[in-house]
């Protein structure tokens, strides 16, 4: 079946360090993708999508590349920053009823210090 | 009150209680869904509502009860439940435009469930 794979948290970082998070999906079809965060006691809010090969999606200097040939979606940032600590979540969605069931990977956790 | 809430925040409950979780959506939308999040696991949908019908139940065992009485709320009623059950539910609504279009879905913030 369909399915995510995220790298494993926690992740630690320094403020201004780069960020990656490996993201990698298992789909048939045309899956679009996803990335969630999820800040210390909220919701999951939509950070960026993609949905189809070679799309980059991007939003508070965060970037992902939907890249068909090596099934990723890694998530990126060039300098974070301490708002930036949360649960990060790579989810894939494949059209069909409902707007297509969202299937998300176990979560990576982040965590900036000073 | 804006986008989804849910209500309690924290529930601590004893195997043989009967409690209940509301959710209810702010956004006009027409497709509502309970999700669980467990430490260390990714988030299992549990159901799906669409225009108040239940339209996917993931295999969700019968002391989880789902009820929609309308299109802006949603319920999970919980009785005999398992000390695993211990979780974050989230709720989350989407507006349903048709199986061709990616529907965004927005989430509350969730009620942390402890069972004794």
């Amino acid at each position: 079946g369909d399915s995510v794979t995220q790298m494993e948290g926690p992740v630690t970082l320094s403020e201004e360090a780069f960020l990656t998070i490996n993201c990698t999906y298992t789909a048939t079809g045309y899956p679009s993708l996803f990335w969630y965060v999820q800040y210390p006691g909220e919701g999951l809010q939509l950070l960026l999508k993609a949905t189809k090969a070679d799309d980059k999606g991007s939003n508070k200097g965060f970037e992902a590349t939907y890249r068909k040939e090596t099934t990723s979606f890694h998530l990126e940032k060039g300098s974070v920053q301490v708002s930036d600590s949360a649960v990060y979540f790579c989810a894939l969605s494949k059209q069909g009823n409902q707007g297509g069931k969202l299937i998300f990977g176990q979560g990576t956790e982040l965590s900036v210090k000073p | 009150e804006t986008g989804v809430t849910q209500t309690p925040r924290h529930l601590v409950m004893g195997m043989t209680n009967k409690k209940s979780l509301k959710c209810e959506q702010h956004l006009g939308h027409n497709a509502m869904y309970w999700y669980k999040q467990s430490a260390k696991k990714p988030l299992e949908l549990m159901f799906v509502y669409n225009f108040k019908e239940q339209t996917e139940n993931n295999s969700v065992p019968s002391r989880f009860s789902p009820e929609c009485p309308n299109s802006s709320h949603l319920f999970l009623h919980l009785h005999t439940l398992q000390p695993e059950d211990s979780a974050l539910y989230l709720c989350a609504s989407s507006q349903d435009k048709g199986a061709a279009v990616y529907n965004e879905q927005f989430f509350g913030p969730g009620t942390r469930l402890t069972v004794l």
